[in-house]
């Protein structure tokens, strides 16, 4: 399966609401995660299961979708949600969407 | 607390051969599949292998198929990688993880000549 993941490059301010986008080439059955991955260091796993929230992630991160569409939203920006995120998807093989880099507008 | 390590680094030549490996605590080791994923320097993540709790299966990314090898000793809460005629394009940062939640900070991988 094949992730499609859009914009790669997102540019918004603090506090707006952000809404990032992961398309598979097949279904995925919600066996879709999102990762957030900051400059240096290791992803971090924000949401499995298309929706539910890894212990200790801010509620301001949300996950919908179902099928082929997925969507990680921040509800409100913070400066430290600045970052690169991924999904990731392990219904079928497991792969890694090429990323969207959220940046500061 | 679950804490993931890895080693085995290092700047090699093509075509070279190494072995990573992930040292693992504060979890039952043995209970879990463990993967591979990397990072090309500047680049998105790739998934490159998973191996059952047991070892009764095994799974690579097409990239990597017949070139390394993943396996695991539970008795030392270790997970490895042995790679073989390495390339240009395999330079990375290699991570172990447990469960999709957890890392390692990864261990660097240079293929140059």
């Amino acid at each position: 399966i094949q992730l499609t993941q859009s914009p790669s490059l997102l540019s918004a301010s603090v506090g707006d609401r952000v809404t990032l986008s992961c398309k598979g080439s097949q279904n995925i059955n919600n066996y879709l995660a999102w990762y957030q991955q900051k400059l240096g260091e290791a992803p971090k796993l924000l949401i499995y299961k298309t929706n539910s929230l890894q212990t200790g992630i801010p509620s301001r991160f949300s996950g919908s979708g179902s099928g082929t569409d997925y969507t990680l939203t921040i509800s409100s920006l913070h400066s430290e949600d600045l970052a690169t995120y991924y999904c990731y998807q392990y219904n079928n093989g497991w792969t890694f969407g090429g990323g969207t880099k959220l940046e500061l507008k | 607390e679950v804490q993931l390590v890895e080693s085995g680094g290092g700047l090699v030549k093509p075509g070279s051969s190494l072995k990573l490996s992930c040292v693992a605590s504060g979890f039952t080791f043995s209970s879990y599949g463990m993967h591979w994923i990397r990072q090309a320097p500047k680049k998105g993540l790739e998934w490159i292998a998973l191996i059952y709790y047991d070892s009764s299966n095994k799974y690579y990314a097409d990239s990597v198929k017949g070139r390394f090898t993943i396996s695991r000793d539970n008795s030392k809460n270790t997970l490895y990688l042995e790679m073989n005629s390495l390339r240009s394009e395999d330079t990375a940062m290699y991570y172990c993880a447990m469960r999709g939640a957890y890392w390692g900070q990864g261990t660097l991988v240079t293929v140059s000549s």
